[in-house]
Parts: C-alpha cells; structure tokens; sequence
C-alpha cells in the first residue's frame, strides 16, 4: 500500500509566478486535501476535492485553485504569488470526506517566494 | 466552529523524561479527537486517535484520553527518547467534518 506522494519537494519561485503542485493519493482513497503550514504555526485548511469536485474550502483567496483527476490525484495551483505564499504545502488523502475518520498526509511540498 | 488549544513550547525533557502536551478543545457534539507528530523536515503523521468520550488513543507509548468533563485530550508519555524530538499537533473535524483544524503545535526537543 502506497502512501501519499507530493512533488516537487522543494520550489522557489519569483513573487508574480505562477505554481503547480502535485500529489497521489494512497491506493484506495478518494478524497484529496490541501493544508498550508507556514514556519511555526499549524496546518491552515485551503480546499478539499472529493470525486473531482470542490468539497469545501478555507479561507484562501481564488488565486489558490486545485484540480482532482479520475484516478484521485490532485494538483494546487497557485497564481500570482506573493512572499506570504512561502510555506510547507501538505496533501492528506482520506477514503471519505469526513474528517472523523482522520488523514494520511505527504511529506509536504516547501515553497520559497523570492 | 469546532477549535483546539494546546500550550505552547518549546518542552526541552532529558531522556526517559515523562512528558505531558496539553489541548483543551471547543466542540460541538462529540468529535474525534487527534494527535499528529511532525518530524524534522516531513510531513504529518497520525500519532493516536480517540472517537469518543472516555476512549483512550495510544501509540508508541504515547496515550490520551477523551475527557468530556474537562473538555480535554491531554498527551502522555511515560518515558521520553531522544526520537521523540518532533512537533505535536492536537486536532478535531470543524463542525461541518470535512476538514480537520490543527492546534498551533508544541515542539519537543529531548536531550539525551
């Protein structure tokens, strides 16, 4: 059994770009979310996807958008950045989309904003 | 909305130390309560669990209980490793359940 995978681990990327990260599911899970963890703090909630569809989403402006594909794989797209992007991206995938049963999570993308 | 509060670190413990983090929640209804451990450089991992009141989660020595009464789910270790030097983050489902909120986390440094 697979866990969750990210890549790339490490980014740094110029404020104004443009970024995409990835993420697999573990083999079996269906729901995908996204969490941003800035230096020091917790784990901020930015959007889940549940069969291809937005399943909620926290408090992050469009610029934060995501896809889920049929094989539950998702990708957080993130326009425009700005220096306050920087931070460690986690994936979690769970089989449902209620958080009761708890998430596995990935290692994390860590992004620099220059 | 459902939230967690859990003291704040850094805890420094020598070896074989007994550690205690703790995280007092705010819910409505009877959630599951999480712990999650974050080692240097990767991502979070489920330490324990607990469904309901009363219930204790445990995991590699650690424990927790579910205590309705006090609002609580304290984290426990009886003898601490230089390996158990991480993050700790207390955690439960917002009311609507579909995502979880995470305390601010307690960093743990033991000294061998």
């Amino acid at each position: 059994e697979t866990g969750v995978t990210q890549s790339p681990t490490h980014l740094i990327k110029t404020r104004g770009q443009q970024v995409t990260l990835r993420c697999s599911s573990q083999s079996g899970h269906n729901t995908v979310s996204w969490y941003q963890q800035a230096l020091g703090q917790g784990p901020q909630f930015i959007f889940q996807y549940y069969r291809e569809e937005e399943n909620g989403r926290g408090n992050f402006p469009p610029r934060f958008s995501g896809l889920q594909f049929p094989n539950y794989s998702s990708e957080l797209n993130v326009n425009a950045l700005e220096l306050d992007d920087s931070a460690l991206y986690l994936c979690a995938s769970s089989l449902s989309g209620g958080a009761n049963y708890g998430y596995t999570f990935g290692s994390g993308t860590r992004l620099t904003v220059v | 909305g459902n939230s967690v509060t859990q003291m704040e670190g850094p805890v420094t413990l020598s070896e074989e130390a007994f550690l205690t983090i703790n995280c007092t929640y705010t819910a409505t209804g009877y959630p599951s309560l999480f712990w999650y451990v974050q080692y240097p450089g990767e991502g979070l991992q489920l330490l324990l669990k607990a469904t309901k009141a009363d219930d204790k989660g445990s995991n590699k020595g650690f424990e927790a209980t579910y205590r309705k009464e006090t609002t609580s789910f304290h984290l426990e270790k009886g003898s601490v490793q230089v390996s158990d030097s991480a993050v700790y983050f207390c955690a439960l489902p917002k009311a609507a359940g579909n995502k979880l909120t995470f305390g601010g986390g307690t960093r743990v440094l033991v000294k061998p």
